[in-house]
């Protein structure tokens, strides 16, 4: 079975500076894709960014970035440029083989600071 | 664009009781999921479906039923309430399968006394 990793239940930053949030998965498969998502405290899941486990570069999206390191199964999210509203819980997420089922981690709140 | 709707955004039942959940989605989206989102854990999937008229068991299936009789709706039922499936419900869509973008509802919080 699929294992999604999220070893820091939460983090703080300051406002403007960037942040690293950890993400380590558990697959046997040679093809998996990787997600995050945000959720506020208003309930909603927001996605940001995927990366594939064929992609060679690293996933941007704006502010969001994903630090692939395949050979050590983790897939962190960085956020530059820390802002008040991007504190929320923050979930990783993975889909492998099939591809009909995610599985997600249990989260990191994210809590931004002046 | 509404995007993914759920209905009802909140409920009490009483153990035993039993209710259905709507979501539906605008998005013309084959595949269709149900997750729940309990305390110190990520969401985890009780039923999807990959298209109208099909449905298939997630990791948490047991004590609730799923139907998809249109392409826009994704219903799931609880037969008879317990107090373990007080929880938050979301519903999400997506075009293909989970490698695919989903897209979620704003949630359903359920509680079961």
């Amino acid at each position: 079975a699929q294992k999604i990793t999220q070893t820091q239940p939460g983090m703080f930053v300051q406002e403007k500076e960037a942040v690293t949030l950890d993400c380590t998965y558990d697959t046997s498969d040679q093809s998996y894709g990787l997600f995050w998502y945000k959720q506020p405290s208003s309930g909603e899941m927001i996605f940001l960014i995927y990366q594939g486990s064929y992609d060679e570069q690293n996933a941007t999206e704006g502010r969001y970035s994903l630090n692939f390191q395949k050979a050590r199964k983790s897939a962190n999210l960085v956020i530059s440029a820390s802002q008040l509203g991007d504190s929320a819980m923050y979930f990783c997420a993975t889909v492998t083989g099939g591809g009909n089922k995610l599985t997600f981690g249990t989260g990191t709140q994210l809590k931004v600071e002046l | 664009n509404a995007g993914v709707t759920q209905t009802p955004k909140f409920r009490v039942l009483k153990t035993g009781q039993s209710m259905t959940l709507l979501c539906a989605q605008d998005m013309n989206h084959e595949y269709m999921y149900w997750y729940r989102q309990d305390p110190g854990m990520g969401l985890r999937l009780i039923h999807y479906s990959v298209g109208e008229g099909t449905t298939a068991k997630g990791e948490v299936p047991d004590g609730y039923n799923v139907s998809r009789l249109k392409k826009q709706n994704f219903l799931l039922g609880l037969e008879s309430a317990a107090p373990s499936q007080t929880s938050v419900y979301f519903c999400a869509s997506s075009s293909g399968g989970a490698y695919e973008t989903q897209y979620f509802g704003p949630g359903t919080r359920l509680l079961v006394l």
